[in-house]
């Protein structure tokens, strides 16, 4: 089955403490994006990447980082978790830049306290 | 710079009762738009994209390049068309897809 997976689907972490969540995308799309959601702002794009070793920033990218070094795996690091990060967090990946359409993950729901 | 603004935040229609769902954008270029849905608990789904000009679980939406929306329309709401709904814009050539804050649409029995 097509899909992109994200992990963990919760977490609860304490200010501070460097966390990871995981991207896995099954369709060999070049292009992946992490959003994060919160009410009355709707989705903001974190980072972006068009391909293996090409990254950029999108619209809030303090305090986030990613890499690709594979195709099929986009993560989302917090090096250093704050409370104003606490949020639902979907990871996205397409065949273009969005034109066809993304394809979501599940979400990922974060809790920084 | 490319906006995506979708004014009502919350709708709420009668079950068998028309909907629209307002989107209206402002991009330089030639623009491509998508709707895309959210129900409870759920991840958010593709559900419309203009250069298909399709119709999906009776929703349309047609392109107004004169008034620069893109609202999606029905014309009986379902009990099961209650979901957030979210418009988003994608330049051509650029590297984003830009997502306005959402309408939630409440279908009452």
């Amino acid at each position: 089955e097509a899909q992109v997976t994200q992990n963990p689907r919760y977490l609860i972490t304490v200010t501070g403490k460097k966390l990871t969540v995981t991207c896995s995308q099954n369709m060999n799309h070049e292009y992946m994006s992490w959003y994060r959601q919160d009410p009355g702002l709707g989705l903001r794009q974190i980072y972006y990447s068009m391909n293996v070793e090409v990254t950029d920033k999108g619209d809030v990218p303090e305090g986030y980082k990613v890499s690709r070094k594979e195709k099929r795996n986009f993560p989302l690091i917090l090096e250093s978790p704050s409370p104003n990060q606490t949020s639902l967090y979907f990871c996205a990946s397409s065949t273009r830049q969005g034109a066809d359409g993304y394809t979501f993950g599940s979400g990922t729901r974060l809790t920084v306290v | 710079a490319q906006r995506v603004t979708q004014p009502e935040k919350l709708l709420s229609v009668f079950k068998g009762a028309p909907v629209e769902l307002k989107c209206n954008y402002s991009y330089s270029g030639s623009p491509e738009l998508f709707w895309y849905v959210q129900y409870s608990r759920q991840r958010l789904q593709l559900l419309l994209r203009h250069i298909s000009r399709e119709s999906i679980k009776g929703f349309t939406a047609d392109l107004n390049k004169g008034e620069t929306s893109f609202h999606l329309k029905k014309p009986f709401a379902q009990e099961e068309d209650s979901a957030m709904y979210y418009c988003a814009l994608s330049g051509a050539g650029a590297n984003n897809l830009f997502f306005g804050t959402g309408t939630r649409l409440t279908v009452i029995p």
